[in-house]
């Protein structure tokens, strides 16, 4: 099925750092959201965007939904070791959303 | 944000049973339910869409017949895994979305089946 582009797929990181992830797509679309999984659970709902060009934070997190409804950024500022996970960009059409492949986050202290 | 529990967490069933997933969501009404399946290293699949009382909507190559939804409650949705087969194993998460939360999805803490 369809799914978006995200980048990067892996980060290995030093705690303290930033850190960068984007999703783009040859659609567009209505929300974007941001989602966070950790091993055997489901995922976290992080950030919702709701308009192009909307810029929103969440403590540390700070997600924009692009000028062309196709793409979004995910940037985490100063990393701590609980933010290790996968990060999931998830584009929101009529009904159904539209995932991006994940960035795995890997932190080291 | 919003609550959405599932249940079990892990179940363990012979081949050839059936198997029941309950996904609640326990503080909004949640108007239409998704069921996901995810295999290890990938990203969540979108099986099924399901609106309360009304049929499910199938994503192509889903097999209707052998998973089952249910949406009778704008509460409870329900997947039931039919004659059950290893190449079932899997992460199956349920979402929800409704009420003041119309407009994003959220999600279960997920099921984790393995079929012997």
């Amino acid at each position: 099925g369809q799914q978006l582009n995200q980048s990067p797929q892996s980060m290995f990181i030093q705690e303290g750092e930033d850190v960068s992830m984007n999703c783009t797509s040859s659609s567009i679309f209505n929300t974007w959201l941001w989602y966070k999984q950790e091993p055997g659970e489901g995922p976290v709902l992080l950030i919702a965007l709701y308009k192009a060009g909307e810029l929103t934070s969440n403590g540390r997190l700070t997600a924009q939904f692009g000028i062309t409804r196709k793409d979004s950024f995910l940037n985490i500022s100063a990393s701590i070791p609980s933010d290790v996970g996968i990060y999931f960009c998830a584009g929101r059409g009529a009904q159904k959303l539209v995932f991006g492949q994940g960035t795995r986050l890997t932190i080291n202290p | 944000g919003a609550v959405v529990s599932q249940h079990p967490s892990r179940v363990i069933c012979k081949s050839g049973t059936s198997v029941k997933i309950e996904c609640r969501s326990l503080d909004f009404q949640a108007t239409t339910m998704f069921w996901y399946r995810q295999f290890p290293k990938q990203s969540l699949m979108l099986m099924a869409t399901s609106n309360e009382g009304s049929k499910a909507t199938y994503e192509q190559g889903v097999e209707k017949d052998k998973f089952l939804i249910n949406h009778a409650s704008l509460t409870l949705s329900t997947l039931t895994v039919t004659s059950a087969h290893p190449e079932d194993s899997s992460f199956y998460i349920c979402s929800a979305s409704g009420g003041p939360f119309q407009e994003t999805q959220y999600f279960g803490p997920g099921t984790r089946l393995l079929v012997l």
